[in-house]
């Protein structure tokens, strides 16, 4: 059964830095791999998806890497901002279909 | 495109009443799946179609219902509700079995179960 885990689960840093999050997942056959922000009481909003045939993802200040036969993904997030903060969610999507996800990590980002 | 959308965004049951959560999506999306989201338990699948007439479930089905009658629309059926239930529902939408293919997330029903 997939399992994917993140790490931290919750990670503070002060605005300017740059920051690393953590996603291991333990089948490495995926169609894709999903990240995404969650702001508080709010929906989710996908951020990137890396295909299964890629090893990374860029959008802005963000960049994602996958490395499947490893099972891991980061998402890498430059130059950080207190509108960064909320938590991040890594999903794998193993069928084609419904997403496996982790259960977060919580950033927040001090001004 | 109004993208998906959720009723109501909240909503308090008494134990035993019934109901059901609507979920729409204007993209032509073949896949329409459902979540619930508890603390510290991440989210969860509860029941998804792959296309009109096909549902199948999820991680969680226990205690829910699904029909998908028209391509847009993914109720979710609460029959007989209980605190257990009590959650933040999410709903989502893409194409299917395509690896390039974002899903999109509703803004969520919030669910209360006295």
């Amino acid at each position: 059964k997939q399992e994917v885990t993140q790490i931290p689960a919750a990670l503070s840093v002060p605005e300017g830095e740059n920051l690393v999050l953590n996603c291991s997942f333990t089948d490495s056959a995926i169609y894709n791999l999903q990240w995404f922000r969650q702001d508080p009481g709010k929906g989710l909003t996908s951020l990137l998806l890396i295909q299964s045939s890629q090893r990374e993802q860029t959008s802005g200040r963000l960049n994602a890497s996958l490395d499947k036969s490893s099972g891991r993904s980061t998402l890498y997030i430059a130059a950080s901002q207190p509108g960064d903060s909320a938590t991040y969610l890594c999903a794998v999507n193993q069928a084609g279909t419904a997403l496996i996800f982790g259960k977060g990590t919580t950033l927040s980002v001090s001004s | 495109n109004a993208g998906v959308t959720q009723t109501p965004k909240f909503q308090v049951l008494k134990t035993g009443q019934s109901m059901t959560l609507q979920c729409a999506q204007d993209m032509n999306h073949e896949y329409m799946s459902w979540y619930r989201q508890d603390p510290g338990m991440g989210l969860r699948l509860i029941h998804y179609s792959v296309g009109a007439g096909i549902t199948d479930q999820g991680e969680v089905p226990n205690g829910y219902n699904v029909s998908r009658s028209t391509t847009e629309d993914f109720p979710l059926r609460l029959l007989s509700a209980a605190p257990s239930q009590t959650s933040v529902y999410f709903c989502a939408s893409s194409y299917a079995g395509r690896d390039t293919d974002t899903q999109y997330f509703g803004p969520g029903t919030r669910l209360t179960v006295l």
